[in-house]
């Protein structure tokens, strides 16, 4: 069936210093890819996301690229601030359904 | 416009007791989601409902777990007999009447059998 690997946390840096959350999926089809973030004590909130191959979704200085050639969809940001410091989860929904399949989340903090 | 709400945000339930979660959706949804979080884990699916009707319920436990989303009035989650296991957040989604559009989270319960 369908799934979600990414990188495992927890992801410690300094502000200002670059992130890369690694992210690979399984999925027949052409499946929707998404990127959630979720605050301590919060529900989850849309980060971003990519509908077809090469999208590229930007949200908030985080970027990510539907890659279908690699089954990938790393989260990118080129200077990370104190307030994304959060879990990121990875997800996708599949052409024909209308759950979604999370990854299970990597969690990042961020140094002043 | 008010997002997705859930209540209660915190329930505390001893083993054997029922528990009942409550989902609101957006406005002009009709398609609602519920997922679980187990601590340290992500999200799995549960259930699907649209008014009056369960969709995919593939996610589901086999017994004690149900859902409805009557035609008036929020979705419930309802939980029998509770046991530690089940100590997890509940979230619910919901998105709008084609059923594939961006689903919306709520706040999620967090549920604690003692």
């Amino acid at each position: 069936g369908d799934s979600v690997t990414q990188m495992e946390g927890p992801v410690t840096l300094s502000e200002e210093a670059f992130l890369t959350i690694n992210c690979t999926y399984t999925a027949t089809g052409y499946p929707s890819l998404f990127w959630y973030v979720q605050y301590p004590g919060e529900g989850l909130q849309l980060l971003l996301k990519a509908t077809k191959a090469d999208d590229k979704g930007s949200n908030k200085g985080f970027e990510a690229t539907y890659r279908k050639e690699t089954t990938s969809f790393h989260l990118e940001k080129g200077s990370v601030q104190v307030s994304d410091s959060a879990v990121y989860f990875c997800a996708l929904r599949g052409s024909s359904a209308s759950k979604i399949i999370f990854g299970s989340g990597t969690r990042l903090s961020i140094r002043p | 416009n008010a997002g997705v709400m859930q209540n209660p945000r915190h329930l505390v339930r001893r083993r054997g007791q029922e528990a009942r979660l409550r989902c609101s959706p957006m406005k002009g949804h009709s398609h609602v989601y519920w997922y679980r979080q187990l601590p340290e884990e992500g999200l799995k699916f549960m259930v699907y409902l649209q008014k009056e009707n369960i969709i995919d319920e593939s996610g589901m436990p086999k017994e004690r777990f149900s859902a409805e989303f009557p035609k008036e009035g929020p979705s419930i989650l309802r939980i029998q007999q509770v046991v530690r296991g089940d100590s997890a957040a509940y979230f619910c989604a919901s998105s709008s009447p084609t059923g594939r559009d961006e689903q919306f989270f709520g706040p999620g319960t967090r549920l604690t059998v003692l």
